[in-house]
């Protein structure tokens, strides 16, 4: 067991640039979750996949992010054009079905100049 | 829509000093209750749960007690150490959700 991992663990960007994030959560797990971050608060629900399928968007996902997890493992997630309001940790998490603990991985941090 | 509530740090301690973060909760059903801890430069670790009224969850010295009549979830333990020094995150699910809810955090200090 390796736990979650996510990639870049930094990233810079100028506004109007396009990022992607991935997440690889523990192998046996069919549930991969994010989960925005901004400084002072608690992590924010973003999105959730069982296996492939994208069950649940927040409304916080503005038509700008968009999530994917094609093969049910790994998972990416873009954002176009980014804003400075952007600028936050990406957290994703993983479980082993619904009712069942989430881990989380150490994040991405995001800065949008 | 559901919420949760947490006192306002940052907190510092003295070793071995007792600790208690307050946490309250607003849901329309019947939550699960979690503490997560984030310690400096690392993700955030489950560090105890409860999932039904008058519960008790305990794990490395602390613990806490889901009580549904006052709607809260204090996080306490009886001695800290330096080593405890992190942000402490009360979080819920409700029942049938795969959303984790959390509070703002309570950043703790302990000083040797």
């Amino acid at each position: 067991d390796t736990g979650v991992s996510q990639d870049p663990r930094h990233k810079i960007t100028k506004r109007g640039q396009n990022v992607t994030f991935r997440c690889d959560p523990i192998s046996e797990h069919n549930r991969l979750y994010w989960y925005r971050q901004t400084l002072g608060q608690g992590p924010e629900f973003l999105t959730y996949f069982q296996n492939e399928a994208q069950l649940e968007k927040s409304r916080l996902l503005s038509d700008r992010f968009s999530a994917e997890r094609p093969k049910g493992s790994f998972s990416t997630l873009e954002i176009q054009r980014t804003e400075q309001g952007d600028s936050a940790m990406y957290l994703c998490a993983s479980s082993s079905g619904g009712g069942y603990t989430q881990y989380f991985g150490p994040g991405t941090r995001l800065t949008v100049l | 829509g559901d919420s949760v509530t947490q006192m306002e740090g940052p907190v510092t301690l003295s070793e071995e000093a007792f600790l208690t973060i307050n946490c309250t909760y607003t849901a329309t059903g019947y939550p699960s209750l979690f503490w997560y801890v984030q310690y400096p430069g690392e993700g955030l670790q489950l560090l105890l749960k409860a999932t039904k009224a008058d519960d008790k969850g305990s794990n490395k010295g602390f613990e806490a007690t889901y009580r549904k009549e006052t709607t809260s979830f204090h996080l306490e333990k009886g001695s800290v150490q330096v080593s405890d020094s992190a942000v402490y995150f009360c979080a819920l699910i409700e029942g049938g959700s795969e959303k984790l809810v959390f509070g703002k955090g309570t950043k703790l200090t302990v000083n040797p």
